[in-house]
């Protein structure tokens, strides 16, 4: 079974520090690696994606994350935050054989001037 | 640029009525899920839909679920019979294949 640890139920940063959302996976297999944002009211915004290769992805933003297979971590970072940065984040995985995600518990990003 | 669309955005209903949430994935999209998110909670996943069939599902998805895709366009989630534990936000999402999945802004079902 597959699954995705968020270990902080909150960040918070200053407005143009640079910010860190961990996460830690769990699958058989190769890992597809997600993070997603969501606004209040909003669905699931797609941020960023690691399949294959170079283990920092840069996705929209201006957010990138970095792929760890020794420590199975797939952490999401951002130079300088922006008050408009302030979201729940979603990591999620899923292995090479099947489509269904399975999300971590989300982690609460608060930006503050 | 294309959205998954999602209707109704809240749906109230009484305990054992019959529910219909409907969704739009992206036209040119070949996979379909439903997942929810039930308040505080994670996001868990429902089901997943390829060529006209349930590809994966989870124990959630029990026979008071059901999914179809009527027309070529819509792709439908019903409830049977509605229980207080079925109050969610429910998300519909679309996949080209083998990519990122995009989901829709979700329903709140609202089940009294």
């Amino acid at each position: 079974a597959q699954s995705v640890a968020q270990p902080e139920d909150q960040v918070n940063v200053a407005e143009g520090n640079p910010l860190t959302v961990k996460c830690t996976y769990s699958v058989s297999g190769n890992p597809y690696l997600f993070w997603y944002v969501q606004y209040p009211n909003r669905g699931l915004q797609f941020l960023l994606k690691y399949i294959t290769g170079d283990n920092l992805v840069k996705g929209s933003y201006g957010f990138e994350a970095e792929f760890n297979k020794s420590q199975t971590s797939f952490h999401l970072k951002k130079p300088s935050a922006l008050v408009s940065d302030s979201a729940l984040y979603f990591c999620a995985v899923r292995d090479d054989a099947g489509n269904m995600l399975t999300f971590g518990g989300g982690t609460r990003l608060m930006v503050k001037p | 640029e294309p959205e998954v669309t999602q209707t109704p955005s809240h749906q109230v209903t009484q305990m054992g009525q019959e529910v219909i949430l409907r969704c739009v994935p992206i036209s040119n999209h070949l996979y379909f899920y439903w997942y929810r998110q039930i308040l505080g909670q994670k996001v868990e996943f429902l089901v997943s839909f390829y060529n006209n069939e349930i590809s994966e599902k989870s124990e959630i998805f029990d026979d008071q679920f059901s999914v179809e895709r009527p027309d070529g366009s819509n792709f439908t989630l019903k409830i049977r019979s509605t229980k207080l534990e079925d109050s969610a936000m429910y998300f519909c999402a679309s996949m080209v294949g083998g990519l990122e999945q995009y989901f829709g802004p979700g329903t709140r079902l609202t089940v009294t």
